[in-house]
């Protein structure tokens, strides 16, 4: 109950095009929804959050879709750029409210 | 300047022998984390200190061992190393348990 899978394990897309990743959860005492960004070399940083009350969430080119009732969320990235290459964790609070629970990664790589 | 420091960047060491990771912020945080990266990029939480208070304590060998001397500052002494501890080691802090989580670049320990 305390997982949150995440997919794909990769994902290659062309320059400009739209990346989605994927991640789905089981315990709905989660309230909480981040997707960190980890570039080569360097540790993850915040890149967009959501919380439950809110179905999507945009922040530039970057775009959180909440599906409460199906317990799933993704992280859409319109146009994407060279730049956006890193690996992408979604995460979720734990119902314990302290304890971040992490998606296993994706690697996003976009070719020129 | 930095939020977020760890030393050594990179650690090569023998099996056996027992080394030390040291982790400062200058964030004013309360909560502070100790992350294992292994080779495949997934994220396991092993410690947070909340106040100096230990709040996360994952099960990770007891030969890890962390100190929080203090709010700021928060180490991971590491007893017998042996060659599957060969990982990234991110620290990080939050304003507290559950906030935004704010990594280090990482100490990359290589165990030989």
């Amino acid at each position: 109950q305390q997982q949150v899978k995440q997919s794909p394990q990769s994902l290659i897309v062309q320059k400009g095009g739209i990346s989605i990743i994927n991640c789905a959860y089981e315990n709905t005492a989660f309230d909480y929804f981040p997707w960190y960004q980890q570039f080569p070399g360097k540790g993850p940083a915040l890149l967009i959050a959501i919380r439950p009350d809110v179905s999507e969430k945009k922040e530039g080119r970057f775009t959180i879709s909440f599906n409460k009732s199906a317990k799933q969320f993704s992280l859409h990235i319109m146009d994407s750029q060279p730049g956006d290459s890193a690996t992408y964790f979604c995460a979720a609070l734990g119902d314990s409210n302290y304890q971040l629970i992490w998606g296993a990664g994706t690697k996003l790589i976009i070719k020129p | 300047d930095t939020a977020v420091s760890q030393t050594p960047k990179y650690l090569v060491t023998q099996m056996g022998n027992d080394k030390s990771i040291k982790c400062e912020q200058n964030l004013g945080h309360d909560t502070m984390y100790w992350y294992k990266q292994d080779s495949k990029k997934f994220l396991k939480i092993m410690f947070s200190y909340n106040n100096k208070e230990l709040i996360i304590n994952e099960t990770v060998p007891n030969r890890f061992s962390p100190k929080s001397p203090d709010k700021a500052h928060l180490n991971l002494h590491i007893n017998s190393l042996e060659l599957g501890d060969s990982a990234v080691y991110f620290c990080a802090s939050s304003r507290g348990p559950g906030g935004t989580q704010y990594f280090g670049p990482g100490t990359r320990l290589l165990v030989l």
